[in-house]
């Protein structure tokens, strides 16, 4: 059964890039045709999906973070990172890695759902 | 991109069925039948409850159901029961990437 866990600093100061790390277990990451995503939460709102991986490297970011956010795997550590750059206060959050599951037919998607998630780690940004 | 709307909160007593609506435009819900429904207790990760507008993984309730119509999707709980009280997101593909719901709080009374 896949596990993700999230790691990374608590704290990051304004205008400093945040780091995360997200390791996979219980399987590869490069098994199975699977992307990996990291999704956001600030404390009392809604998910806000942030980009996600393909193990080839292909990338995908949501438009509105596009300009910040970096996001690369490693495929012999089983793992896969983000990168966060000029980080304000509206950054702070928790901050999810899910696996990324979608069916494509004739390059459209057809089904899609993240599952696995980890259980999240909060990061506040502050000097 | 903009965020799904749903409502903030909807309740109901044991053993009522509710309904969560979902609200997009026509670039994503309206466009795609990839929506999925996750279900979320405080302090823990969101859970896979819907995907592909109304499918149901393995080991979901079938007290638990999806359905759309034009730009709108809904969840569907029957028979609600204490542990359902929870927060639940929507989401939907909107072309290279993935659009979440601002959450829905439901109170079983």
């Amino acid at each position: 059964q896949v596990q993700l866990q999230e790691s990374g600093p608590g704290l990051v100061k304004p205008s400093q890039t945040l780091s995360l790390t997200c390791t996979v277990s219980g399987g590869s990451i490069s098994s199975g045709s699977y992307y990996w995503s990291w999704i956001r939460q600030p404390a009392g709102k809604g998910l806000e999906w942030i980009g996600r991986i393909y193990t080839s490297g292909s990338t995908n970011y949501n438009p509105s973070l596009k300009s910040r956010v970096t996001i690369s795997v490693d495929t012999s550590k089983n793992q896969f990172s983000l990168k966060l750059s000029s980080v304000t206060a509206a950054d702070t959050a928790v901050y999810y890695c899910a696996r990324d599951i979608v069916v494509v037919v004739a390059a459209t998607p057809t089904s899609h759902w993240f599952d696995p998630w980890g259980q999240g780690t909060l990061v506040t940004v502050s000097s | 991109q903009s965020a799904l709307t749903q409502p903030a909160s909807v309740s109901g007593s044991p053993g009522q069925s509710i309904t969560i609506s979902c609200t997009g435009t026509s670039s994503d819900v309206g466009s795609y039948n990839l929506v999925s429904w996750y279900q979320q207790h405080p302090g823990k990760a969101p859970k896979l409850m819907i995907y592909e507008v109304s499918k149901r993984p393995s080991g979901v309730s079938n007290r638990f159901s999806g359905s759309k119509s034009g730009n709108t999707a809904s969840l569907t709980i029957s028979g609600l029961q204490a542990e359902d009280e929870a927060d639940y997101y929507c989401c939907s593909y909107a072309g290279s990437s993935w659009v979440f719901g601002g959450g829905t709080k439901l109170t079983v009374l």
